[in-house]
């Protein structure tokens, strides 16, 4: 079974702080996404990553930034927190070789800054 | 543009019962691909089912089946005889060859079964 660790499952910050949220997969998958989930919106797609050091913009990049240096881990990067950045932000992978496969989630971290 | 609606955005039903979660999409591709995740409460996004664009098959697996229809762009998804375990948000998304494997989610339906 694949396996998609997020580092944590909550966290808190605060204003201005640089935050790291980190995202582990273990089947080699080329693909990785980073979204972010709230209330009547949806899952919304901050960055994708198709390979090691490439990443493209999904819906709402605005305040995020990534890294990918290794295969199995995608880094998602919040500059200068803010509190509209309160969210719940779930990791996903899939593999690139064939078109369209479905999509592995992390459980998810819960990050709130105050 | 791509877009997929859940028009259903809670569903409230007691054990036992059937009940159909509305999926309806948008895309201009010919060739694209349909999905349905399940979140329990835990919050891990559960993968469900994957339809292609070219197999209108009904699907059945165990208690869930799917029915897709290109005709009404809708792939709804049935759970028959439903238990308190199928407590959920469920998801519709759809993926195309020209959306570089992104996924279009919807907005999810939150089902609640009651014992």
């Amino acid at each position: 079974d694949v396996k998609v660790t997020q580092s944590s499952r909550y966290l808190v910050k605060r204003t201005g702080e640089k935050v790291f949220l980190e995202c582990v997969q273990d089947m080699d998958h080329e693909n990785m996404f980073w979204y972010r989930q709230d209330p009547g919106l949806g899952l919304r797609l901050i960055y994708f990553s198709y390979d090691v050091k490439m990443k493209e913009k999904g819906d709402i990049p605005e305040g995020y930034s990534v890294s990918r240096e290794k295969k199995e881990r995608f880094s998602l990067i919040l500059e200068s927190a803010s509190t509209n950045q309160t969210s719940m932000y779930l990791c996903a992978s899939s593999k690139g070789q064939v078109l369209n496969q479905p999509q592995h989630f992390g459980d998810g971290t819960r990050l709130s800054i105050l | 543009a791509q877009k997929v609606t859940q028009a259903q955005t809670e569903i409230s039903v007691v054990e036992k019962e059937d009940v159909t979660l509305d999926c309806v999409y948008e895309t201009r591709d010919t060739t694209y691909y349909l999905f349905w995740y399940k979140q329990p409460p835990s919050g891990e996004l559960v993968f469900l089912i994957r339809r292609n664009s070219f197999d209108e098959q009904n699907e059945i697996s165990g208690r869930y089946s799917w029915n897709f229809q290109k005709s009404t762009s809708s792939f709804n998804f049935t759970i028959t005889a439903s238990q308190v375990v199928d407590s959920a948000v469920y998801f519709c998304a759809l993926s195309s060859q020209g959306g570089s494997e992104k996924l279009v989610f919807g907005k999810g339906t939150k089902l609640t079964v009651n014992p």
